[in-house]
């Protein structure tokens, strides 16, 4: 089973809301992922969580900030976007972070 | 610096025909090459992997790709495109070994197959 899921399927916010995006795997992984990804463009790295502890940061705007409850669980919390975060926010996690990456259905986010 | 190109935005090919979508990379040291499939409005999809050994890799739904590293490229193929193979393709390549640990993709094609 290689399956990451991920909620909402779709959000809608406002430039003055707070949201959460959820991803969950139980595969065992112990390397998670955010990417964000615009239409027709390749997925962009934000974060990578290795055991649970944050190990890139790419340079991501603070009103993006994640959190690893546990190696299940992976969270990106959302504050005061600009309609330009509007994307698909997609999840992946990995054995290790050497190994396959495997992508959750992403969350398609829309910023007003 | 790792990097992979894929030079053809848009791939058409008709049902039954074969397709070939391109993929040449960069990466010092020996590179991890991955194919990754797209269907709109959904994530990423798991296609195939080469890390070492047998230059023709076989992965899902009949998609092969052949690495060749002398032309530094990883092409995927398929004897017979069906319709439903119509996508976004993604080629991405990591370095075995280094400080380069994270995936780098390709600009991606969008695949037509047309009945």
């Amino acid at each position: 089973d290689t399956e990451v899921t991920q909620t909402p399927k779709h959000l809608v916010m406002g430039m003055t809301n707070k949201k959460s995006l959820k991803c969950e795997q139980h595969m065992g992984h112990r390397a998670m992922y955010w990417y964000k990804q615009k239409a027709k463009k390749p997925p962009e790295l934000m974060f990578v969580y290795s055991y649970e502890k944050l190990s890139i940061n790419e340079s991501v705007p603070s009103r993006f900030s994640p959190e690893c409850p546990n190696s299940s669980l992976l969270n990106l919390h959302l504050h005061a976007l600009q309609p330009e975060d509007s994307a698909l926010y997609l999840c992946a996690s990995s054995q290790g972070n050497r190994e396959t990456q495997y992508f959750g259905p992403g969350t398609r986010l829309l910023v007003l | 610096a790792q990097s992979v190109a894929q030079p053809e935005d848009q791939v058409n090919v008709a049902e039954g025909n074969p397709l070939t979508v391109k993929c040449t990379y960069s990466v010092s040291g020996n590179p991890y090459l991955f194919w990754y499939v797209q269907y709109p409005n959904r994530g990423l999809q798991f296609l195939l992997k080469y890390i070492t050994g047998d230059n023709l890799v076989k992965g899902s739904y009949g998609f092969e790709a052949e690495f060749n590293k002398s032309q530094t490229s990883f092409h995927l193929k398929k004897p017979s495109a069906l319709v439903s193979d119509s996508a976004l393709y993604f080629c991405a390549v990591r370095a075995l070994s280094g400080s380069a640990r994270q995936l780098t993709f390709g600009s991606g094609t969008q695949l037509t197959v047309l009945p």
